[in-house]
């Protein structure tokens, strides 16, 4: 099965600054997806951003963007002009785009974000 | 749309009680999935479910654990008797066809184990 690393279990930012969050994967596929979701204090789990492994360019959404490194299996999530509602859990996840519907999720980072 | 759909949010039962959680999947949608969140193991895929059909269910803890899927609008995972360790928040999530491939989460529901 595949693995998630989140290496940090904890982070912090100051307002307005831009912090970055670390995900590795194992996998022995070459097309994947992969994704960041969000986890307020209110449970719900919110879809942040998708990157697809056949895309070489990163996926961007607003304020938050991915560097993606195929090769290293790496898949961060970069979070600029931090804003106190960004404060949460992300999770990274990876889904194989041929070998069926699971996702496999990393263990989680909260972030915790200083005014 | 009113997304994934769970009941109840909160529920607060004594230990060897029957425990049934229910889930409406996003309309359209195919594929659901059972998960289930604690401090100690994180996030668990207990078991999904394609067109109906129970795919992967190595996620289930024990027997106690069982989940139905009767039709496309409508799962259920229940425990039965329920124990103080399964005290957690259980996410149902769905995803639908084409190219749309990420998971839409429900709010999730926080049992209680006395």
């Amino acid at each position: 099965a595949q693995t998630v690393t989140q290496s940090q279990p904890e982070m912090s930012v100051q307002e307005a600054e831009t912090v970055t969050l670390s995900c590795t994967y194992d996998t022995s596929e070459s097309d994947y997806y992969l994704f960041w979701y969000k986890q307020p204090p209110s449970r719900q789990m919110i879809l942040v951003i998708r990157q697809e492994a056949y895309k070489q360019q990163n996926a961007t959404e607003n304020r938050f963007s991915v560097n993606f490194q195929k090769a290293a299996k790496s898949f961060s999530l970069k979070i600029s002009d931090s804003q106190l509602g960004d404060a949460a859990m992300y999770f990274c996840a990876y889904r194989s785009a041929n070998t069926g519907n699971q996702f496999y999720f990393g263990t989680g980072t909260s972030l915790t974000v200083i005014p | 749309d009113a997304g994934v759909i769970q009941s109840p949010r909160h529920e607060v039962t004594e230990m060897g009680q029957e425990v049934t959680l229910r889930c409406k999947p996003i309309s359209g949608h195919n594929s659901l999935f059972w998960y289930r969140q604690t401090m100690m193991r994180g996030l668990e895929l207990l078991i999904y479910f394609n067109n109906n059909v129970p795919i992967d269910d190595s996620g289930m803890p024990e027997d106690r654990f069982s989940a139905k899927m009767p039709n496309a609008s409508f799962s259920t995972l229940k425990i039965q008797p329920s124990e103080p360790r399964d005290s957690a928040v259980y996410f149902c999530a769905s995803r639908g066809r084409g190219v749309h491939y990420e998971q839409y989460f429900g709010p999730g529901t926080r049992l209680t184990v006395t």
